[in-house]
């Protein structure tokens, strides 16, 4: 079974640009999330996908953080316009449902922006 | 609202020891939320290691324990003989339960296993 894939797996940006990053969930799956990693942090929840419908849109990422899922199969991540404090591994996960179902995770993207 | 809140890292113990990561949470919106614990060893992605959906059970996957005690809300890991494979981040989760979307991980435990 394919798992959850995400690309790139490293980017690099300029402070000031816009940049797209993708994910395929599990085949069937019902929810797809967008987290942020930081070291500080940890995992940050950036978007919340249920049966395509935008459940939970960050709330303090909502302004240059921009989630979509075209179809069932594929979401992207927009950063616009990007900044340092943006670097950090984004994960994309997927589940069959909420709470009591577990997220398959991607292996993440790492984003350094200069 | 909810967080969880784990045993600061980094972590190193010697192989065939015993390991204890501790794990807290706070559920403000649901009484028994359902507590995980996920894994990320070197060069993978992250991954379930176990999961307990009712207060009082206990979890168990590859040697590792975690037993869901609601009267001190606690979630801890426990291994009795941990192997150089265990080296790993390993991070506890509280999701809120069917109908609700939120999924709290605490910052992750870096543990390292000497041979």
């Amino acid at each position: 079974d394919a798992g959850v894939t995400q690309t790139p797996r490293h980017e690099v940006a300029e402070k000031g640009q816009t940049i797209i990053l993708k994910c395929e969930p599990v085949s069937g799956h019902n929810d797809l999330f967008w987290y942020r990693q930081t070291k500080i942090q940890g995992l940050e929840l950036l978007s919340y996908f249920r049966s395509k419908s935008l459940m939970e849109d960050g709330g303090a990422f909502k302004d240059r953080f921009k989630a979509e899922m075209l179809n069932s199969s594929f979401s992207t991540l927009k950063i616009q316009p990007t900044e340092p404090k943006d670097s950090a591994v984004y994960l994309c996960a997927s589940s069959w449902g909420t709470g009591t179902y577990e997220q398959y995770f991607g292996p993440g993207t790492r984003l350094t922006v200069l | 609202g909810d967080s969880v809140t784990q045993t600061e890292g980094p972590v190193t113990v010697s192989e065939s020891e015993s390991l204890i990561i501790n794990c807290t949470y706070s559920a403000t919106s649901i009484a028994y939320p359902n507590l995980f614990w996920y894994v990320r060893y070197p060069g993978e992605g992250l991954q379930l290691l176990l999961k307990v959906i009712t207060a009082g059970q206990k979890g168990s996957s590859r040697g590792f324990e975690a037993t869901y005690n609601k009267e001190t809300t606690s979630f801890h890991l426990q291994k009795a003989s941990v192997q150089e494979s265990d080296s790993a981040v390993y991070y506890c989760a509280l999701g809120e339960g069917p109908g609700y979307q939120n999924f709290y991980f605490g910052k992750g435990t870096s543990l390292t296993v000497i041979p």
